[in-house]
């Protein structure tokens, strides 16, 4: 079945750096991939649909200076994290649809903890 | 808009049945699905449901009325493993972006 690549794991940055998250489609072609966040204990929230080729379209509230998507190609979209501080740690999850009744594949997701 | 409401918290019991609602409005209807979550992991897809009725799969299944808005996950046998959040979840707007509920924390208790 499709399957979705997601790194690293887990990440500890110091407050002001960056952080990238990569989430790669293994053996699919995903024109469309979508980037969630996770707090303890509550469900997915969406923060982005990554478009190959265009720029991401970023739910609202979601600051997109500050979570830079880069959909470069139809098996690979980056999250940035840029300045990350500590209400930033989180546990961000990629997801890649080959179209609504084909079912959505999740990445294994990134435990980002900012210090 | 969208609105997907699922009750927070269920208990039961080794063995038993349970029964997880959830109630859904979406602009819009590709289907619902449903998923479970362990702490600390990715959600593992349960079923879609895009047509009225029910589906069986294993000790898992899963109900969808469209004229009302409604679907339930209904899990037998349960056992311990079984303990985890259930998601529910519709796609939503021009690139079918699947959108969750809060999710059903379930605690399976001997």
């Amino acid at each position: 079945g499709a399957v979705v690549s997601q790194h690293p794991s887990r990440v500890i940055c110091k407050s002001g750096t960056s952080v990238k998250i990569e989430c790669r489609s293994l053996d699919f072609q995903a024109t469309t991939m979508f980037w969630y966040r996770q707090f303890p204990k509550k469900s997915l929230m969406l923060m982005a649909t990554s478009n190959e080729g265009s720029k991401a379209t970023y739910e609202q509230g979601v600051e997109k200076d500050k979570f830079l998507i880069n959909h470069a190609s139809l098996t690979l979209s980056t999250l940035t994290v840029t300045s990350a501080h500590p209400e930033d740690s989180s546990f961000y999850i990629c997801s890649a649809s080959q179209g609504s009744r084909s079912g959505y594949t999740f990445g294994s997701g990134t435990r980002l903890t900012v210090v | 808009g969208q609105n997907i409401d699922q009750p927070t918290e269920m208990t039961a019991t080794e063995g038993a049945i349970v029964q997880i609602n959830c109630t859904y409005q979406t602009s819009g209807f590709n289907g619902l699905f449903w998923y479970q979550q362990h702490a600390g992991e990715a959600p593992t897809f349960l079923s879609y449901n895009v047509l009225d009725g029910l589906e069986e799969k294993g000790r898992f299944s899963s109900f969808l009325s469209r004229s009302k808005g409604y679907s339930y996950l209904l899990l037998k046998e349960l056992q311990m493993k079984d303990s985890a959040s259930y998601l529910c979840a519709a796609p939503s707007g021009g690139y079918n972006k699947l959108i969750f509920g809060a999710g059903t924390r379930l605690a399976v208790h001997p």
